[in-house]
């Protein structure tokens, strides 16, 4: 089946620029979407997530956009850290036959360099 | 505190044995999963579960079984059928999926290692 992907799988920024993961989702009927940032040997862990009656909300220091004409999704990273140096995946909730299951992307590799 | 438990985080088996990885929640989450996830990929479903005693195949279930006895409990064997069982697998637990619901909680992995 179909399932989330992502454009770039390596993006290297400097320390202090702003970051912009992208992700492109294929289900027309997927409608929760979650970013997830994965640290070396660990599991992934929540940043931020958007429901599709919205097309933008904002964290600390992170933005996630919605665009649902072109099933598109972003992640804005402000003012990127070395510690926000990770794989990021995003992530629907529609999985094989349109059953609700937590489907990932390849992932983007962030790396920040100081 | 609550979480999501996974034994042992690195574990090794030799080639024809059957292993076993733990998974443990106290989040009183009905819903379980196991991911496997390879070097440079995403993450792939093995198999999840929504309610106790119940549990589904997701995209690469051959070569692996899973038991939903107990909530808080969703242990993944890996068999010898499994050909290429070398990977990083992760457990999450989440509320019941529906429309615009919640995440998925994560363990921290079980890199599993054939000698």
């Amino acid at each position: 089946g179909e399932s989330v992907g992502l454009h770039l799988p390596t993006l290297s920024v400097q320390e202090g620029d702003n970051s912009i993961i992208n992700c492109a989702y294929s289900n027309s009927a997927s409608d929760y979407f979650i970013w997830y940032k994965q640290e070396s040997g660990k599991g992934p862990q929540f940043i931020i997530d958007i429901r599709s009656n919205m097309d933008k909300r904002q964290g600390q220091r992170v933005t996630v956009l919605l665009n649902k004409t072109v099933k598109h999704l972003s992640l804005q990273i402000a003012a990127t850290q070395p510690g926000d140096s990770a794989v990021y995946f995003c992530a629907e909730n529609i999985g094989p036959g349109g059953s609700y299951i937590p489907t990932f992307g390849r992932g983007t590799s962030l790396i920040v360099h100081p | 505190d609550g979480g999501i438990t996974q034994s042992p985080k690195y574990l090794f088996r030799k080639e024809g044995q059957n292993v076993t990885l733990s998974c443990e929640q106290n989040l009183n989450h009905d819903a379980m999963y196991w991911y496997r996830q390879d070097p440079g990929q995403g993450l792939r479903l093995i198999y999840y579960s929504q309610i106790v005693n119940d549990f589904q195949k997701g995209d690469i279930a051959e070569g692996y079984s899973v038991s939903r006895e107990k909530k808080e409990s969703f242990p993944l064997t890996v068999t010898s059928a499994q050909k290429n069982p070398t990977a990083f697998y992760l457990c999450a637990s989440s509320r019941p999926q529906g429309r615009g619901n919640t995440e998925a909680f994560f363990g921290q992995g079980t890199r599993l290692t054939v000698v």
